[in-house]
């Protein structure tokens, strides 16, 4: 079955920067984008971003330029979030994301599944 | 990017009882070449990621139980769940697609 798996839980001292990783199975990695989208203590849910994983080209939501990047290992089908010059509003639940459409259906960004979540703490 | 915001934040409804969750975009999400509007529902409960509930504002998705049904156009949209059952209880998201994907602020379902 279609399934993305996160890495684990990360503690991290501000400033610092924090990875991770969302592995996919059950399809073929470079025919749909992932996304990221996290979660805050008391927030809803925030879009990051997304990958395209056959050409590697990444889109940021404007509140996290300069400080994102998403890249991907086709080899291994995983996407990886990094988050830098952590801050104490950036501890949340991080989760990664498919889009039900193929990368050349546009229009089909509804997400199913999601990864099970990777709770990054920011602490002193 | 295109605001979305859900009312109530919270709501308490007895079990068996109907469960109305609004939401509502600065801009219209219908894209009117294919009379479709970019609307998603999920339902999260604690410790669980986000789980598709509605798409195409109306569309369920498959496995979904048929007390859950999304209705509207344009910029009002609601989720309705029509006989509350114990395990509803979850925070409620729209999300849209149409531009830069955005999410609403999440409805807290509880029982009364």
């Amino acid at each position: 079955q279609v399934q993305l798996v996160q890495s684990g839980a990360e503690v991290k001292k501000p400033g610092a920067s924090v990875k991770v990783s969302c592995k996919a199975s059950g399809y073929t990695f470079t025919d749909y984008y992932i996304h990221w989208v996290r979660r805050a203590p008391g927030q809803g849910l925030e879009w990051m971003g997304r990958i395209n994983p056959n050409s590697g080209a990444t889109n940021y939501a404007q509140n996290f330029q300069g400080r994102v990047t998403m890249t991907r290992d086709t080899s291994i089908s995983t996407a990886y979030l990094e988050l830098s010059s952590l801050r104490s509003d950036d501890a949340a639940v991080y989760f990664c994301a498919r889009p039900s459409g193929v990368i050349a259906a546009t229009g089909h960004n509804w997400f199913d599944p999601w990864g099970q979540g990777t709770p990054v703490t920011v602490s002193s | 990017d295109i605001v979305m915001t859900q009312s109530p934040d919270s709501l308490a409804v007895s079990l068996g009882e109907r469960a109305t969750i609004n939401c509502k975009s600065s801009q219209s999400v219908l894209y009117s070449s294919n009379n479709k509007n970019y609307l998603a529902w999920y339902q999260q409960k604690p410790g669980q990621p986000p789980k598709l509930l509605i798409y195409w504002a109306s569309t369920r998705e498959s496995g979904v139980p048929d007390r859950f049904s999304g209705s509207g156009s344009g910029t009002d949209f609601t989720l309705t769940i029509s006989s509350l059952q114990a395990e509803d209880v979850a925070v409620y998201y729209c999300q849209q697609y149409y531009g830069i994907i955005t999410f609403g602020q999440g409805t807290r379902l509880e029982i009364k």
